[in-house]
């Protein structure tokens, strides 16, 4: 099993770009969740998926969007990059109440 | 208020050291409880559960006090691999998805 990966690793963007950040699991887990972790800052729950096609906001969902057309992928779109959105991006899937970890997207704005 | 509240440290200890972390959390029907790691860059790992009778795994022991709302972590013989980021997270809600609140962490440097 590689578990949840990511990509990309790191990513500099320009203001006003847009990207998709992609996830994956193989641990064939419904929910699954996006966090932004910034500078000496807990993770922030961006938006989570409780299965395919369901998906709902976290406590920072403004600027991003998601979709889940299948269990093992959940991407997050940034449509208008803003230097607010720099920051480390973690894809996670749960089993029960442990939450498994991509290895996390950097993600800077200029 | 903030939702799960840890000192940020950060913690420099000896090795061979004991080492405590504390950890309060705002909400009183929170349900589960846990310790997370972080290493420098890296994405966070469940390092332990804890039950509220306390729970230990290996040189590491978990606490918890509902009635004070408030979560502890030992660490006894402190090793250099100890040094990381320590995240106390707690799960709000009984049933429905799974979602967890994770403190800022508290940084543990363990030097020789």
């Amino acid at each position: 099993n590689a578990g949840v990966t990511q990509t990309p690793k790191f990513r500099i963007l320009k203001i006003g770009q847009s990207m998709t950040l992609q996830c994956t699991q193989d641990m064939n887990h419904n929910y699954m969740y996006w966090y932004r972790q910034d500078p000496g800052m807990g993770l922030k729950l961006i938006y989570y998926s409780v299965g395919a096609g369901i998906t709902d906001k976290g406590e920072v969902p403004n600027g991003y969007n998601v979709s889940r057309s299948t269990t093992e992928d959940f991407p997050l779109r940034l449509e208008l990059a803003a230097p607010s959105q720099t920051s480390v991006y973690f894809c996670a899937s749960t089993s029960l109440n442990e939450q498994f970890f991509g290895p996390g997207t950097r993600l800077t704005v200029l | 208020r903030k939702e799960v509240e840890q000192d940020p440290g950060p913690f420099n200890v000896p090795e061979g050291a004991t080492v405590a972390f504390n950890c309060t959390y705002s909400n009183s029907a929170s349900q589960s409880f846990f310790w997370y790691r972080q290493d420098c860059r890296k994405e966070p790992k469940l390092l332990m559960s804890v039950y509220s009778s306390g729970n230990e795994d290996g040189r590491f022991t978990a606490q918890l006090n509902r009635a004070s709302q408030y979560i502890s972590l030992l660490i006894r013989d402190s090793k250099l691999s100890d040094s990381a980021t320590y995240l106390c997270v707690v799960t709000p809600f009984s049933g429905g998805y799974n979602k967890l609140i994770f403190g800022a962490g508290t940084r543990l440097a363990v030097h020789p």
